[in-house]
């Protein structure tokens, strides 16, 4: 069965910063991109980063570029998400969620990790 | 910048069909743009329903559907259930990156 299980949201400050991680089982990690989305309070999800299976390639969404960075770890089967220069509008739940291949879908989502950003 | 417009609430009885759909502020969806919807329950993670406009995914009922209809992807629920009341994302594949829409709360009443 796929699990993705999140972790390292926290309370931030405004102007830090935060790794996040997803700890991948289930699957074949190295074969499959994977995904970041947020969620708002209140708000629909938000498409953040994408990265392929073996890490060469990486995709952010355009209003989000330059404060995030995805990568992985495929020997730990873990993919990471770090964020930089923290505001407000960054709090949110952060998802984890496997690629679909072939698709250009989303398949499998982890239950997130809340981040919020306050003083 | 890409805007995928969805219905910001739609209301259907026990045991109706309801259609969502989901557009682009410029231009029409089509397969090429990989339509797929996602279904949401307060305090859950997303789940997935339909992907690559008309696929169902494990474990979905038939009652879900997906199709383009005119110059929009669409979502049909058809004998729609309590347990449908939710909210419904859609996503499409634009350029190189994916973009949600703004969701169509769904009321079953």
């Amino acid at each position: 069965e796929v699990q993705l299980v999140e972790s390292g949201g926290a309370l931030v400050q405004p102007g830090g910063s935060l790794r996040l991680s997803c700890s991948a089982s289930g699957f074949t990690f190295n074969k499959n991109s994977m995904h970041w989305v947020r969620q708002a309070p209140g708000k629909g999800p938000e498409y953040i980063s994408s990265i392929s299976g073996n890490g060469d390639t990486t995709y952010y969404a355009d209003s989000l570029k330059g404060r995030f960075t995805i990568f992985r770890d495929n020997s730990k089967n873990t993919l990471y998400l770090q964020v930089s220069s923290l505001r407000a509008e960054d709090t949110a739940v952060y998802y984890c969620v496997k690629d679909r291949g072939g698709t250009w879908s989303f398949d499998k989502w982890g239950q997130g990790t809340l981040v919020s950003v306050s003083s | 910048q890409t805007v995928v417009t969805q219905e910001p609430s739609f209301s259907v009885s026990p045991g109706g069909t309801v259609t969502l759909t989901c557009g682009l502020s410029s231009g029409s969806v089509s397969t090429n743009s990989y339509p797929s919807w996602y279904q949401q329950t307060p305090g859950q993670a997303p789940r997935t329903l339909i992907y690559s406009t008309n696929i169902r995914s494990s474990g979905v009922p038939d009652r879900f559907s997906g199709s383009i209809l005119g110059s929009k992807a669409a979502l049909t629920i058809t004998g729609a259930q309590a347990d449908d009341e939710c909210d419904y994302y859609c996503v499409l594949f634009v350029g190189s990156a994916w973009v949600f829409g703004g969701g169509t709360k769904l009321t079953v009443l």
